[in-house]
């Protein structure tokens, strides 16, 4: 079963406005990570905050983590064409130390 | 190599035929983790291996579904007769450790995409 979900599922935006996804889990966690995939293949990491932090900057990147509210937002500012992607959520349960599980991802298109 | 490793690339396979998957890990990663995708959804976790051990096979879909490691290295999953409702992408990842330790980030393979005609 899936542990993360994003929301929104899809979301469409013009270049150089902000985009904003958020993730929402159900368990304990060790950390949270984003990563995203272009043409449904493989995934790349881009950031990882733990269960001891709120908010983590990556260049164009702003993660933070809510554990109260089990939740999580990616902030993309500045959108370019090329972060046109699939943006997926991952939690590490804390209970658990044998996977990490993905939500169903937000498609990201970011018109030029 | 520099990165994960995955092959084919690509297989068409029949009803009824066994396909081997291969996963070449990052040289050291002691964890290897094996997902499946289908179209437009999120991933599905399947098993992961740390070492040459898979302590927790309850994420295979089936007992046609098989996997292994050897040397701590490669990792093949095996799917005995397969069925169209098996046609996905299979992605494997490792790790330098178990992915719920605090600092970890999984490194991701390009998939293999079959499909199962």
């Amino acid at each position: 079963s899936q542990q993360g979900e994003e929301d929104p599922q899809a979301l469409s935006i013009q270049e150089g406005e902000n985009a904003t996804m958020n993730c929402s889990y159900k368990t304990s966690i060790n950390n949270l990570q984003w990563y995203r995939q272009n043409s449904g293949r493989g995934l790349v990491h881009l950031i990882l905050i733990r269960s001891n932090e709120r908010e983590k900057h990556s260049g164009r990147l702003r993660v933070t983590l809510d554990t109260s509210k089990k939740s999580s937002s990616l902030l993309i500012t500045a959108s370019r064409a090329a972060d046109t992607a699939s943006y997926f959520c991952a939690t590490a349960d804390l209970y658990n130390n044998n996977d990490m599980r993905f939500g169903a991802g937000t498609r990201l298109t970011v018109k030029p | 190599g520099a990165g994960v490793s995955q092959s084919p690339s690509n297989k068409v396979t029949e009803k009824g035929k066994d396909v081997e998957l291969r996963c070449d890990p990052i040289s050291g990663h002691t964890a290897l983790y094996w997902y499946r995708q289908s179209l437009g959804q999120g991933l599905e976790f399947l098993i992961y291996f740390q070492g040459n051990s898979a302590p927790d096979k309850s994420g295979l879909p089936s007992d046609r579904f098989s996997a292994e490691r050897t040397g701590g290295s490669v990792s093949t999953l095996t799917i005995q007769r397969t069925q169209q409702e098996d046609s996905a992408v299979y992605l494997c990842a490792s790790s330098p450790e178990l992915l719920s330790t605090m600092n970890t980030e999984a490194f991701f393979g390009q998939g293999t995409r079959l499909t199962v005609v």
